[in-house]
């Protein structure tokens, strides 16, 4: 069974561009999740899906953040504008049952410079 | 105030030592506790569930304590390869689904 798997790894944007990460659950998980870490902080809840709804979208930092997950099967992250303190590693992870155990996949590294 | 608060570390034994790590959390409405291991650069990955009777899983022992809302992990046999950093989290969540705030995690480096 393939992992999550998330792409880009790395991502190295200037302020004001725009990025769009993508995640690919592991299939048949209806459950998606985006979390975050900034440098040397602890690892932050952006949102969740079920399926294609936005189940909780509590963490988002601002309107630069949007989610999406089309269909319910893959989901993207974009950021508009890119400002510097978005720089961070996004993990993306997913479940099978709302109570199921999370799994990760190996992030994207993101840079603003 | 952090939700969830570690000691850092890093906690430097040798092989075959016993450590423990300590964790403390601030939501007392939080449903279920686990602890994660990340190596340098990778993901997250689930190490054990905790629950508030104790349970091991071979050389990992972990603890919950609802009232102190405390959360343990002790690692008996230390090997090379438990070196990484250890995340307590817990599920904040309250709508029976799960939001997961995790610790900044306590490095471990086990040596020779």
């Amino acid at each position: 069974e393939a992992g999550v798997t998330q792409f880009p790894s790395h991502s190295v944007i200037e302020k004001g561009q725009t990025v769009t990460l993508r995640c690919d659950p592991i299939s048949g998980h209806d459950n998606l999740y985006w979390y975050r870490r900034v440098m040397g902080k602890e690892i932050k809840f952006l949102l969740h899906f079920v399926k294609e709804s936005k189940q909780d979208e509590s963490g988002m930092p601002n309107n630069r953040f949007l989610a999406e997950r089309t269909g319910g099967t893959y989901s993207t992250l974009k950021v508009q504008p890119a400002e510097l303190e978005d720089s961070g590693v996004y993990f993306c992870a997913s479940s099978s049952r709302t109570a199921s155990p999370l799994h990760f996949g190996n992030g994207t590294r993101l840079t603003v410079t | 105030r952090k939700e969830v608060e570690q000691d850092p570390g890093p906690f430097n034994v040798p092989e075959g030592a016993t450590v423990a790590f300590n964790c403390t959390y601030s939501n007392s409405a939080s449903q279920s506790f686990f602890w994660y291991r990340q190596d340098c650069r990778k993901e997250p990955k689930l190490l054990m569930s905790v629950y508030s009777s104790g349970n091991e899983d071979g050389r990992f022992t972990a603890q919950l304590n609802r009232a102190s809302q405390y959360i343990s992990l002790l690692i008996r046999d230390s090997k090379l390869s438990d070196s990484a950093t250890y995340l307590c989290v817990v599920n904040s969540g309250n709508t029976g689904f799960q939001k997961l705030v995790f610790g900044t995690g306590t490095r471990l480096l086990v040596s020779p």
